[in-house]
């Protein structure tokens, strides 16, 4: 089955500096990859997510960027701020209305 | 968008009960659900995938048995947690499909067995 890896696990930056999460996936078959934000206690939160047929995306501070060939995507965050503050979570899946596996999850700290 | 909701929220059970969690669509159809557990500083493992209609498909490791779950209809899955036990005390999160890909989920129901 899938495998998805997701690093680092724990990630601390300055207000305003950027921040980049990368994730790896195992089946090649795979070709919707979303990224999920999970706040203390509640539910995780789609963000943003690209599909294969796509090699990057944007929404305003938040990026995603796939290389299929090297089977690794990426979170970009820009300007963070302190709200950033949360885990973010990437997954995978290999077909429409079909599971997600998900990463290990980054915990995001963004310092005043 | 899209809403799906939990209940309850939270729940204490003593150990050897049953517990009932509901995940609702709220303002669309959802053929497929997904019921994942989450411990604490951990991420997201999927336990099952609920349709319509059908028998649930379970996740390798997941007791099937002790993990009941009922799609009786496009807006409503079940997860029922038999014979909890203390190690069953998890954050019970479900998802439904939306379009064609995303996913969106519950607010969660934390489940404590005492």
């Amino acid at each position: 089955g899938e495998n998805v890896e997701q690093h680092p696990s724990t990630l601390s930056v300055q207000e305003g500096d950027s921040a980049v999460i990368k994730c790896t996936y195992s089946d090649s078959a795979s070709n919707y990859f979303p990224w999920y934000k999970q706040e203390l206690g509640k539910r995780p939160q789609l963000i943003i997510d690209i599909r294969s047929n796509v090699g990057e995306k944007k929404d305003q501070r938040i990026a995603v960027t796939l290389n299929k060939t090297a089977k690794h995507f990426s979170l970009h965050i820009t300007e963070t701020q302190p709200e950033d503050s949360a885990v973010y979570f990437c997954a995978a899946s290999g077909a429409a209305g079909n599971k997600l596996t998900f990463g290990g999850g980054t915990r995001v700290l963004v310092k005043p | 968008g899209a809403v799906v909701s939990q209940h309850p929220s939270w729940v204490i059970c003593k150990s050897g009960t049953s517990v009932k969690i509901e995940c609702r669509s709220l303002d669309f159809q959802a053929t497929t659900m997904f019921w994942y557990r989450q411990f604490p500083k951990q991420s997201l493992m999927l336990m099952a995938t609920s349709n319509e209609g059908s028998k649930a498909t379970y996740e390798q490791g997941v007791e099937k048995d002790k993990f009941l779950i009922n799609h009786a209809s496009l807006t409503l899955s079940t997860l029922t947690v038999t014979s909890a036990h203390p190690e069953d005390s998890s954050f019970y999160i479900c998802s439904a499909i939306v379009g064609t890909y995303e996913q969106y989920f519950g607010p969660g129901t934390r489940l404590t067995v005492t």
